[in-house]
């Protein structure tokens, strides 16, 4: 089985600074899928960002950007210039390809600081 | 118009009830999956779904149905509901690269 260890509950940044969140993942498979997903007070779930394990590149989306090291099995996500809306639990999550699932992890509450 | 929608939003229910959550999407997709998120615990799943002929249990199905309509429609029934079924349910597809889209959720109380 796949697991996925978030290891910090609660964070707090201040605005317009920078903020790393981290997640491991344990898992014998060599082709996967790694996402950060954002879970506002609203409690919609939204995607932030994908990484695809065979890419060595680190994907980007504006702001949010990961550091993927796959033979450490770590996903961390980075928030630039961070916003109050910012403010949300994060969740990251494993998908195997051929997978029928993701697996979460049990999420980083984030508070973004006037 | 949301891509994937939850009814209700909200309910409250006895010990023993049986009710049933409802998902729709129109995003064309074939799999569709239902969570479960409690505190602390991230989300489970529950049941999943490749097409209609096609429903497999999840790592928390017990006590939990499930009916695959059509294509765009994913039921999650609590058969005789309990206190510990207490918890905020999503509905969820999978689209390209493995990316799931999420429903806005439904929060149960079970008293």
């Amino acid at each position: 089985a796949q697991t996925v260890t978030q290891s910090q509950p609660e964070m707090s940044v201040q605005e317009a600074e920078t903020v790393t969140l981290s997640c491991t993942y344990d898992t014998s498979e060599n082709n996967y899928y790694l996402f950060w997903y954002k879970q506002p007070p609203s409690r919609q779930m939204i995607l932030v960002i994908r990484q695809e394990a065979y890419k060595q590149q680190n994907a980007t989306e504006n702001r949010f950007s990961v550091n993927f090291q796959k033979a450490a099995k770590s996903f961390s996500l980075k928030i630039s210039d961070s916003q109050l809306g910012d403010t949300a639990m994060y969740f990251c999550a494993f998908m195997k390809v051929q997978g029928n699932q993701f697996y979460f992890g049990t999420g980083t509450s984030l508070t973004v600081i006037p | 118009d949301a891509d994937v929608t939850q009814t209700p939003r909200n309910r409250i229910t006895k010990t023993g009830k049986r009710i049933m959550l409802e998902c729709s999407q129109t995003k064309g997709h074939d799999r569709m999956y239902w969570y479960r998120q409690d505190p602390g615990l991230g989300l489970r799943l529950i049941y999943y779904s490749f097409d209609v002929k096609d429903i497999n249990k999840g790592e928390i199905s017990d006590g939990y149905s499930v009916s695959r309509q059509a294509q765009a429609k994913f039921s999650l029934s609590l058969e005789s509901a309990i206190p510990n079924q207490t918890a905020l349910y999503f509905c969820a597809t999978r689209g390209q690269g493995y990316t799931q889209y999420f429903g806005p959720g439904t929060r149960l109380t079970v008293l």
